[in-house]
C-alpha cells in the first residue's frame, strides 16, 4: 500500500523559512515523480512543485520560484520542500503527491494527508 | 485566477447524470492529457481520470472524461450522495512550464 506522510509543517513568521518533508512507502520510490500541491482553507488546488524520480529535473509554480527548493533523497525515500521568504499569502496545507510515471507531475495517483502552514507575525 | 475555467457548482438529483466542464487553452488541455479529482470533505484529493478518459483501478464505470479541443468534461452517471465533493481538473502548461488546476466545482446530489 502506498503511503505518503507529510512534517514539518508549523507556524513561521513572515520572511522566515521553514522545511516539509514527506516520507514515503509502498513503492519504487526512484521511479516516480513527486510534487507538492497547496490549498488554501475553504479554497482550490495550487501545484507547487514537482521533481522528476530521479531528481534532474524540477519545477514550480511562478508564485514560489525563487523562494522554494524541492528535493529528493531516493535512499531515504523522501521528498522535501524548503520554503524561504515566506509570505502570508503561502498559510496552506500542503500536500505531497505521487505521480503515475518517473516524469509526470501531473495524474498525481496518491496523496499525503497534508501539513498545515501557518505565515503570521 | 486560474489557468483552467469550471462552474463554481453543478447539482442533479440522486441517479441523474451530470457534467462538468473545464476550459483551457493550447497551451494546456489543447496539447496534454488532462487528469481529474475528486476531493471529498476533510479528506485529500483523489485521482479520478488521467489521460482524459482512462479510469485508476477501482474508480467505476461511472466517472467518465472526455476532452474536445482546449475543453474537457467530466462526466458521472447515476449519482449517488456520496458523489457530493469538489471536482478539479488538471493539466501540464507548456508556457508556464507547470500544473494547472481548475478553480474546483461542489457537486451537490439533491
Amino acid at each position: 500500500e502506498v503511503q505518503l506522510v507529510e512534517s514539518g509543517g508549523g507556524l513561521v513568521q513572515p520572511g522566515g523559512s521553514l522545511r516539509l518533508s514527506c516520507a514515503a512507502s509502498g513503492f519504487t520510490f526512484s521511479n516516480y515523480a513527486m510534487s507538492w500541491v497547496r490549498q488554501a482553507p475553504g479554497k482550490g488546488l495550487e501545484w507547487v512543485s514537482g521533481i522528476t524520480g530521479s531528481g534532474d529535473r524540477t519545477s514550480y509554480a511562478g508564485s514560489v520560484k525563487g523562494r522554494f527548493t524541492i528535493s529528493r533523497d531516493n535512499a531515504k525515500n523522501t521528498v522535501y520542500l524548503q520554503m524561504n521568504s515566506l509570505r502570508a499569502e503561502d498559510t496552506d496545507v500542503y500536500y505531497c503527491a505521487k505521480g503515475q510515471g518517473s516524469v509526470k507531475f501531473n495524474e498525481l495517483d496518491n496523496w499525503g494527508r497534508g501539513t498545515l502552514v501557518t505565515v503570521s507575525s | 485566477q486560474s489557468a483552467l475555467t469550471q462552474p463554481p457548482s453543478v447539482s442533479a438529483a440522486p441517479g441523474q447524470k451530470v457534467t462538468i466542464s473545464c476550459s483551457g487553452s493550447t497551451s494546456n488541455i489543447g496539447n496534454n492529457y488532462v487528469s481529474w479529482y475528486q476531493q471529498l470533505p476533510g479528506t485529500a484529493p483523489k485521482l479520478l481520470i488521467y489521460e482524459n478518459n482512462k479510469r485508476p483501478s477501482g474508480i467505476p464505470d461511472r466517472f467518465s472524461g472526455s476532452k474536445s479541443g482546449t475543453s474537457a468534461t467530466l462526466g458521472v452517471t447515476g449519482l449517488q450522495t456520496g458523489d457530493e465533493a469538489d471536482y478539479y481538473c488538471g493539466t501540464w502548461d507548456s508556457s508556464l512550464i507547470a500544473v494547472v488546476f481548475g478553480g474546483g466545482t461542489k457537486l451537490t446530489v439533491l
